[in-house]
């Protein structure tokens, strides 16, 4: 079945420590996405790639630190530079579309907490 | 940027009863997404909207694109447990493929 796949669902970090969330889809989507989720709040854009090894800073990048180096692959690092790293993240992925836009597909999340 | 301002930011309602959840953007919206959310799990996409005065309809859920396309509605008719979540609204702006979302609509359904 295709999808959008993360890992892991939990994590733990120690404070000073970076970590690094996994995000796999096998759609063949060109355009991937990194969110942000705070108790009661929406989604903040963290980064995105349009294609292969290039990738634009969100709304709030600093911090983070991501790569693209394989189409299926979008991983994202929480650097000790993130101050208030706890929180959901959300990886989405959807086709690259040149005149219309298409609906994205998102994972189930990665609850990272530190401790 | 594109901001997109959603309200109310909670709203409990009583099983059975209409509800509508408002999406404001401060620019013109080319591309403009419902997705609902349970809490702690992923977004799954409800409806897209494109055209100024778009409308479209899946079950008892109605979503609406004013004509000015700076305006969105979300629409539940008879309201029933199911539709419990969070609903947020996306948009495409800011440059190509950059998708924004607000802050998201709480929506408790009481019995």
């Amino acid at each position: 079945d295709g999808g959008i796949t993360q890992s892991p669902k939990y994590l733990f970090r120690k404070e000073g420590q970076n970590v690094t969330l996994s995000c796999e889809q096998n759609l063949n989507h060109d355009a991937m996405y990194w969110y942000r989720q705070d108790p009661g709040q929406g989604l903040r854009l963290i980064y995105y790639s349009q294609i292969v090894n290039d990738f634009q800073k969100g709304d709030i990048a600093e911090g983070y630190s991501v790569s693209r180096e394989k189409k299926e692959s979008f991983p994202l690092t929480v650097t000790s530079a993130q101050k208030n790293p706890t929180a959901f993240y959300l990886c989405a992925s959807r086709i690259r579309g040149r005149q219309d836009n298409t609906e994205a597909f998102f994972g189930q999340g990665t609850r990272l907490t530190v401790v | 940027s594109q901001e997109l301002e959603q309200s109310p930011q909670s709203l409990i309602v009583q099983e059975g009863k209409n509800l509508t959840i408002n999406c404001t953007s401060s620019k013109t919206l080319y591309g403009l997404y419902w997705y609902k959310q349970k809490y702690g799990e992923g977004l799954i996409f409800l409806m897209m909207l494109q055209k100024g005065g778009e409308e479209k309809s899946h079950e008892k859920i109605t979503a609406k694109l004013d004509e000015k396309k700076q305006q969105s509605s979300l629409h539940i008719t008879a309201s029933q447990p199911s539709h419990a979540g969070i609903y947020l609204c996306g948009a495409d702006g800011g440059g190509a493929q950059k998708l924004v979302f607000g802050q998201g609509t709480r929506l408790t359904i009481n019995p």
